[in-house]
């Protein structure tokens, strides 16, 4: 069956930091995969978009690698700051506008 | 540009009663996609919609239905509550002129089932 897993335990690490958080997938073949930021008691905000024909999409202190062969997609928050803390969500697009699938998220806490 | 707006923040009901949860789309989007999100998981994917009709669906059962107005606002239906059924639900909106573009979310209707 289609999966897709994230850290499931709580990421700490230091300010200043380069965090990162992986998005593994398994029967399932993504045209898109997209990146949100959730703070408690709210909705998910967009963060990033990667293809499955990109290999790397930047943006500000943001990295996003999506490696189709290992079925594996990573982030990366460089220069971590405490208000970089939150659970961030993978979520992946395939058959179209209306198949879409989101990880369980990973906690991110980044400690001053 | 106004965000997405969702009503009720917060509703409390008992099992076997029925609920209507209602958002307001951002500005300019055509589609409308709703989740439900138990405590510590991710979003799971009920229904989409797209001018007026559903234009895909998650593993819900029919109990949940939804309606897309003109204006793009829309209502997510619950019908005969089960205790599971307690969860945070999530609207989201976005222009579908390409597929895979962002969705924006507002921030739920805590639904509670006693």
């Amino acid at each position: 069956s289609q999966k897709i897993e994230q850290n499931s335990e709580a990421l700490n690490i230091q300010e200043g930091k380069t965090a990162t958080l992986t998005c593994n997938y398994t029967n399932y073949s993504p045209a898109y995969l997209q990146w949100y930021r959730q703070d408690p008691g709210r909705g998910p905000v967009f963060l990033l978009l990667i293809r499955e024909n990109e290999k790397e999409k930047r943006k500000e202190r943001l990295k996003v690698t999506f490696d189709t062969t290992l079925k594996q997609s990573l982030f990366h928050i460089t220069a971590s700051q405490p208000a970089d803390s939150a659970t961030y969500l993978c979520a992946l697009f395939s058959g179209g506008y209306q198949k879409v699938t989101f990880g369980t998220g990973t906690k991110l806490q980044v400690i001053p | 540009e106004t965000g997405v707006t969702q009503s009720p923040t917060h509703l409390i009901k008992t099992r076997g009663q029925q609920v209507t949860l209602r958002c307001s789309s951002q500005s300019g989007h055509n589609t409308v996609s709703w989740y439900q999100q138990a405590l510590g998981q991710g979003p799971q994917f009920i229904f989409q919609y797209y001018r007026e009709e559903e234009n895909g669906r998650g593993n819900f059962p029919p109990r949940f239905s939804g309606l897309q107005f003109p204006n793009y606002s829309s209502e997510l239906n619950v019908n005969a509550l089960e205790l599971d059924d307690s969860a945070l639900y999530l609207c989201a909106s976005s222009i579908q002129d390409r597929p895979g573009q962002p969705q924006h979310f507002g921030d739920g209707t805590r639904l509670s089932i006693l």
